[in-house]
């Protein structure tokens, strides 16, 4: 069955580091890949989009990459700050008009 | 602020009760999707509405039912409530026929707690 994987437990970094969040996928060959971010008893709001054809995407301090022969996504935030505190989730799209498969999420906690 | 509104933000029901979650998409959005989201998990897709239709379910059993409106606002209805029917419910709405079509935006959510 399809399973999407993100490191379960929080990722703690210090203010001015670059967090790094993966995501893993099985038995899935999705058309993109998305990133979302989701604050406490909010909904998930969209961060980055990536195809499959592509191999980087970078948003002001967000760069994503997405490696469909590793079947890998990394998402990486630079210069990160305490605001950036959240749960990152990573989601799968297999194209056309078909909805996400989202993965658990990550945790980041940066502390100043 | 994504624009896309749900109602209620929190709701009490015990088992075997019947609830109905309420959103109003983003303007000019056709599409609205439903998520539940258990503690510590991810959302898990449960239906989706186009233009009136349901297009495309999760794996969930047919007491989960749904609504779409000509003004494409959208509801969610279980039935016979159980426990774990517990989860924050999202709705995301989206706008299909253009290349962004594939993102979501979401409501808050609402929180339903079944005792």
């Amino acid at each position: 069955s399809q399973k999407i994987e993100q490191n379960s437990e929080a990722l703690n970094i210090q203010e001015g580091k670059t967090a790094t969040l993966t995501c893993n996928y099985t038995n899935y060959s999705p058309a993109y890949l998305q990133w979302y971010r989701q604050d406490p008893g909010r909904g998930p709001v969209f961060l980055l989009l990536i195809r499959e054809n592509e191999k980087e995407k970078r948003k002001e301090r967000l760069k994503v990459t997405f490696d469909t022969t590793l079947k890998q996504s990394l998402f990486h935030i630079t210069a990160s700050q305490p605001a950036d505190s959240a749960t990152y989730l990573c989601a799968l799209g297999p194209g056309g008009y078909s909805t996400l498969t989202f993965g658990k999420g990550t945790m980041l906690l940066v502390s100043p | 602020e994504t624009g896309v509104t749900q109602s209620p933000t929190h709701l009490i029901k015990t088992r075997g009760q019947q609830v109905t979650l309420r959103c109003s998409s983003q303007s000019g959005h056709n599409t609205v999707s439903w998520y539940q989201q258990a503690l510590g998990q991810g959302p898990q897709f449960i239906f989706q509405y186009y233009r009136e239709e349901e297009n495309g379910r999760g794996n969930f059993p047919p007491r989960f039912s749904g609504l779409q409106f000509p003004n494409y606002s959208s509801e969610l209805n279980v039935n016979a409530l159980e426990l774990d029917d517990s989860a924050l419910y999202l709705c995301a709405s989206s706008l299909r026929g253009v290349a962004t079509n594939e993102k979501l935006f979401f409501g808050s959510g609402t929180q339903l707690s079944v005792l």
